[in-house]
């Protein structure tokens, strides 16, 4: 079965520095994929970012990086420049067997960020 | 293009009520999912809908809960009769359920409060 697993305590962290948000997985599956979402006050999770297990390179999408360590199995998610905007939850995410249809996501229990202006 | 509408987004009812939730998905997406999120705590996935058939529906409590999406577009989740833990966030989210486009996309949820 899979698993997220992420263990930090409440992070926080200045504005306009980078952060790292822990993320370590479990899977017996050769053929996975990991995100990134963040849900702020209002609720709402809202995706950040997508890797595939097979793909080669990093994946970036504006501030947003994921740092993917296949053999540690971690996923940590880099978000540079931090903006007062940043400060919400974070989940970690994969999807657990099955493509298209019946791809399913499997959640970490999330981290708090907090960015200090 | 309009992203997952949910509503309503607020709804606080007495124990032994029921209540129902409504999700409209992203047009075009044929994959349709609810997820039941407690505070402090990731969501679970409760139903997964492909079109208007289910392909998961292992972790909803089926003696309370029930949903549909009887023309495969908009989708209703309902619980009946409430507990009190049954106080969550209900999110639905939707992705396209073709290969490779696995993205999921959720909308604002819906908070809802057991008394």
């Amino acid at each position: 079965a899979q698993k997220i697993t992420q263990t930090q305590p409440g992070m926080f962290v200045q504005e306009k520095e980078a952060v790292t948000l822990d993320c370590t997985y479990d899977t017996s599956d050769p053929s996975y994929g990991l995100f990134w979402y963040k849900q702020p006050s209002s609720g709402e999770m809202i995706f950040l970012i997508y890797q595939g297990s097979y793909d080669q390179q990093n994946a970036t999408e504006g501030r947003y990086s994921l740092n993917f360590q296949k053999a540690r199995k971690s996923a940590n998610l880099v978000i540079s420049a931090s903006q007062l905007g940043d400060s919400a939850m974070y989940f970690c995410a994969m999807t657990n067997g099955g493509a298209g249809a019946n791809s399913k996501l499997t959640f970490g229990k999330g981290i708090t960020l907090s960015v200090r202006p | 293009e309009a992203g997952v509408a949910q509503s309503p987004r607020y709804k606080i009812i007495e124990k032994r009520q029921s209540v129902a939730f409504w999700c409209n998905p992203i047009s075009g997406h044929a994959t349709l999912y609810w997820y039941q999120q407690i505070l402090g705590q990731g969501p679970k996935l409760l139903i997964q809908f492909q079109n208007n058939g289910v392909v998961d529906d292992s972790q909803l409590p089926k003696d309370r809960f029930s949903a549909e999406r009887l023309k495969g577009v908009d989708s209703t989740l309902k619980i009946q009769p409430a507990k009190l833990e049954d106080s969550a966030v209900y999110l639905c989210a939707s992705s396209s359920g073709r290969v490779g486009q696995e993205t999921q996309y959720f909308g604002p949820g819906t908070r809802l409060l057991v008394l």
